[in-house]
């Protein structure tokens, strides 16, 4: 199967500064990256995904990199929000039936 | 507009009760799903279902029946309730179109399940 490491598991920052969080899988095969946010008693959504043809993908404030040599993703918000605060999942797909592999996600916060 | 709907949203009981939460997407998505979110929020997959056939069965005790009766609707019947048992449980469906084209998963709003 696939493992996805994801770090840190917590993140501070302060409004308008920009925060990394970095995903590691371990099965080369693994094709497909999304990324969910989930806010305090919500549903975890879809904020952006990456398909392993592609290296980098943004929108708006949101972007992800993928290094399928190094076998590492990234997603990178910039000039953060307090609405931005939630818990950040990365996750990885490895074969045909939509498997996700989740990492254990980023509680990130930013003060205002 | 709901996509993903789930109920109940709060399910309270006791342990040893049998009970059941279900699941409906309007999405016309060909595949459904159930996660478990335990307390340190670690979502991990349960049973999957492609066209009313089970296709993801995760190491889940056999307390634990997924049934489909049709591609848009995906239930999880729990017997004999644990104390572990007390979670978030998620629905969640999406459209398998090959290894090339992976789409998104959409989840539903969660059931909160708290056995006594």
């Amino acid at each position: 199967g696939e493992n996805v490491e994801q770090h840190p598991s917590t993140l501070s920052v302060q409004e308008g500064d920009s925060a990394v969080i970095k995903c590691t899988y371990s099965d080369s095969a693994s094709n497909y990256f999304p990324w969910y946010k989930q806010e305090l008693g919500k549903r975890p959504q879809l904020i952006i995904d990456i398909r392993s043809n592609v290296g980098e993908k943004k929108d708006q404030r949101i972007a992800v990199t993928l290094n399928k040599t190094a076998k590492h993703f990234s997603l990178h918000i910039t000039e953060t929000q307090p609405e931005d605060s939630a818990v950040y999942f990365c996750a990885a797909t490895l074969g045909t039936l939509g498997r996700l592999y989740f990492g254990r996600g980023t509680q990130l916060t930013v003060w205002p | 507009d709901t996509a993903v709907s789930q109920t109940p949203k709060y399910l309270v009981t006791q342990m040893g009760n049998d009970k059941s939460i279900k699941c409906e997407q309007n999405l016309g998505h060909d595949t459904m799903y159930w996660y478990k979110q335990d307390s340190k929020k670690f979502l991990k997959i349960m049973f999957s279902y492609n066209n009313k056939e089970l296709i993801i069965n995760e190491t889940v005790p056999n307390r634990f029946s997924p049934k489909s009766p049709d591609k848009a609707h995906l239930n999880l019947h729990i017997n004999s309730l644990e104390l572990g048992d007390s979670a978030v449980y998620f629905c969640a469906s999406s459209r398998i179109e090959g290894v090339a084209s992976q789409e998104t998963q959409y989840f539903g709003p969660g059931t909160r399940l708290l056995v006594l």
